[in-house]
């Protein structure tokens, strides 16, 4: 079946850039996203990236695909402390509806 | 504003005890979902609907039921059966066509009393 698997911690100093990690396991994914969820609070959608993109950039954040490969990686330049939150990795596949399977979330904590 | 409203944000449950999570949208979308998050676990599919009076099993849909007779609402009854339900319970939405992204609601957390 789909497997999404992502590290479980990252910290950085506030100012670096950040990369967060995933892979994926189903090569039929169309689409890669990535959510940002804060403390007591539900997934907010930050980007997505179709499959047959290589890379995608807005604002802070970029997002990169090796489809050969199958990972993907979120670049958050100049990371404040606002960044701080789980940042989950997900991929959807054609489906009889929107499958989603979701990787277990990233960490990132920011230090002043 | 549109989006996803859930709640009660808080709910505490007391043993053989059925209770209901809200979830509202004002979005428009077609197809909503259920899931529950537990630490380490990621996010866990409970139910989907793509439209009006129909609805799927997901992944772990045992103790649990659904209902959608509006295309803005589906709420999500756990009910007795489900003996671990203490988790944090997401309710999302999508557009119609193939791979809209899921908007999130703030979600519930349940506890057992």
């Amino acid at each position: 079946g789909e497997d999404v698997e992502q590290s479980l911690f990252l910290s950085v100093r506030e100012g670096d850039s950040s990369v967060i990690n995933c892979t994926y396991t189903d090569s039929s994914s169309t689409y890669l996203y990535w959510y940002k969820q804060e403390p007591g609070a539900g997934l907010q959608l930050l980007t997505y990236i179709f499959s047959n993109m290589d890379m995608k950039q807005d604002q802070r954040l970029t997002v990169l695909l090796n489809k050969k490969d199958k990972h993907l990686s979120l670049r958050i330049a100049d990371t404040q402390t606002g960044d701080s939150a789980i940042y989950f990795c997900a991929e959807s596949n054609p489906g009889g509806y929107q499958k989603v399977t979701f990787g277990i979330g990233t960490k990132l904590q920011v230090i002043p | 504003d549109g989006g996803i409203t859930q709640s009660p944000k808080y709910l505490f449950r007391k043993e053989g005890q059925n209770v209901t999570l809200s979830c509202e949208q004002n979005l428009n979308h077609d197809a909503m979902y259920w899931y529950r998050q537990d630490p380490g676990q990621g996010l866990r599919l409970i139910y989907y609907s793509q439209i009006v009076n129909d609805f799927q099993k997901g992944d772990i849909a045992e103790g649990y039921s659904v209902s959608r007779e509006k295309k803005e609402s589906f709420p999500l009854t756990v009910t007795s059966a489900q003996k671990n339900p203490t988790a944090f319970y997401l309710c999302a939405s999508s557009a119609p066509g193939g791979n809209q992204p899921q908007h999130f609601g703030d979600g519930t957390r349940l506890s057992i009393l």
